[in-house]
């Protein structure tokens, strides 16, 4: 079983529509979770990083962290063309420096 | 402008030829790392430097090399590269071991044929 799996897409929805990209993780020891988000032919940036359980809200862009169900989540409201890309997420332990990232979801906002 | 700056950007070699791959940080970061992307496997780390001097093996370190000799510079090297090895490659930095979070570059396309 992959550490974190992520489901790759692609994910194609209209302008303004509500998007919900999710990782499911399979160990509890981890503690931080973060969204990075890669467009084609760059590299990723960070975009959200959460420590806790519960939400954290960065303008269009929402984490969610359920801990007790080892699941992540990214909510985009009023998804606009440019924020097609690829998320990825990523979680570590508090001690260690070892990032684990999933494989990605490719999303497509078309107008 | 803050930044990581790799090169080649896009590269094309042929088994055997080594070749080495530029990493330079400006941001003064003690923490440097090199990751490969694959579609499927997303980013694998390759090797990491938490220093000047000091380097280890990430995920997949077979058939690559690193070096820091200085803060802002992380080559990563290819002595003898293989078609297996034909991948994006990311170099990645940030201040300290447990602070703050990657700032990458732009990528590395190598294709080895």
């Amino acid at each position: 079983q992959k550490e974190v799996e992520q489901d790759p897409g692609p994910l194609s929805v209209p302008e303004g529509a509500i998007v919900s990209l999710n990782c499911t993780y399979s160990n509890s020891a981890f503690q931080y979770f973060m969204w990075y988000r890669q467009y084609s032919r760059k590299g990723p940036e960070l975009l959200m990083y959460t420590y806790s359980s519960g939400n954290k809200e960065d303008g269009r862009f929402t984490a969610q962290v359920d801990k007790s169900s080892k699941y992540i989540s990214l909510f985009i409201r009023d998804s606009q063309p440019s924020d097609s890309a690829t998320y990825l997420c990523a979680i570590r332990s508090y001690n260690t420096d070892k990032l684990i990232f999933g494989t990605g979801t490719r999303l497509q906002v078309f107008p | 402008e803050a930044q990581v700056t790799q090169n080649p950007r896009y590269l094309i070699t042929v088994t055997g030829k080594k070749l080495t791959v530029t990493c330079s940080q400006n941001m003064n970061h003690e923490y440097m790392s090199w990751y490969r992307q694959d579609p499927g496997l997303g980013l694998r780390q390759i090797y990491y430097s938490m220093n000047v001097e000091v380097t280890d093996k990430g995920d997949v370190p077979e058939g690559y090399k690193v070096s820091r000799k200085e803060k802002r510079n992380f080559p990563l090297i290819l002595e003898s590269p293989s078609p297996n090895q034909t991948s994006l490659y990311f170099c990645a930095s940030r201040p300290g071991l447990h602070t703050g979070e990657l700032f990458f570059g732009e990528g590395s396309r190598l294709t080895v044929l």
